[in-house]
């Protein structure tokens, strides 16, 4: 099956700091999205983005599924933003149906 | 709109028991997966249901079941709980493909 990788797959910021997620995927895509997990263990959905960039407030993100990559840019960092952050992947099985595979996640630690 | 709504949404079973996690997806979405979230495998696909049909199954035991209501709410169920089965359940709804919404779990403690 298709592998996903994220890295880091810890990062620590000083409130403030601006960042780069990255998510390598092993195969072409039918679609990709970014979530941040909260506290609670809720997926929060952040970008729906199988190509091209998107922005929302102080985050962004790339997909250039040609490459097999996503990037997800976080600005100004604030201690909310702290949390695990997923990429996740759907693919077509046989059937013709859609799989999503997620990653190992991004684990980021804002401080004040 | 309502969101993706799971029941309940913490739940402490004894070994050898079975359990049934619910999911009410998005008014309109048809799709409803199942995934399980443990600190070791991370991340991991059950199964998705659509217009009552499971259309995909991941690599869990024959344990692990679900089904599909006609109006979309979908039901997860393990049987003879294991220690390891304690994780975060998660249950996404979608259009037929497309963007996933998930609900906020159902944490599953087996003692």
């Amino acid at each position: 099956g298709i592998q996903v990788e994220q890295s880091p797959p810890d990062l620590i910021l000083q409130e403030g700091a601006n960042s780069t997620l990255r998510c390598n995927f092993s195969d072409s895509v039918n679609n990709l999205q970014w979530f941040h997990q909260n506290p609670w263990g809720q997926l929060i959905n952040l970008f729906y983005i199988p190509s091209g960039t998107k922005q929302n407030g102080r985050l962004s993100a790339t997909t250039v599924a040609t490459e097999r990559y996503s990037l997800l840019y976080i600005s100004s960092s604030q201690t909310t933003d702290s949390g695990v952050y997923f990429c996740a992947v759907g693919t077509l099985s046989s059937g013709g149906y859609q799989k999503v595979t997620f990653g190992i996640g991004t684990k980021l630690q804002v401080i004040p | 709109k309502a969101g993706v709504t799971q029941t309940p949404r913490y739940l402490i079973k004894t070994r050898g028991q079975q359990v049934t996690l619910s999911c009410s997806p998005i008014s309109g979405h048809r799709s409803v997966s199942w995934y399980q979230q443990t600190p070791g495998q991370g991340l991991q696909f059950l199964f998705e249901y659509f217009s009552e049909t499971q259309r995909n199954k991941g690599n869990f035991p024959g344990r692990f079941s679900g089904r599909q209501f006609s109006n979309s709410r979908s039901e997860m169920n393990v049987s003879t709980l294991e220690l390891g089965d304690s994780a975060l359940y998660l249950c996404a709804s979608s259009l037929v493909q497309g963007e996933a919404f998930f609900g906020q779990g159902t944490r599953l403690t087996v003692v």
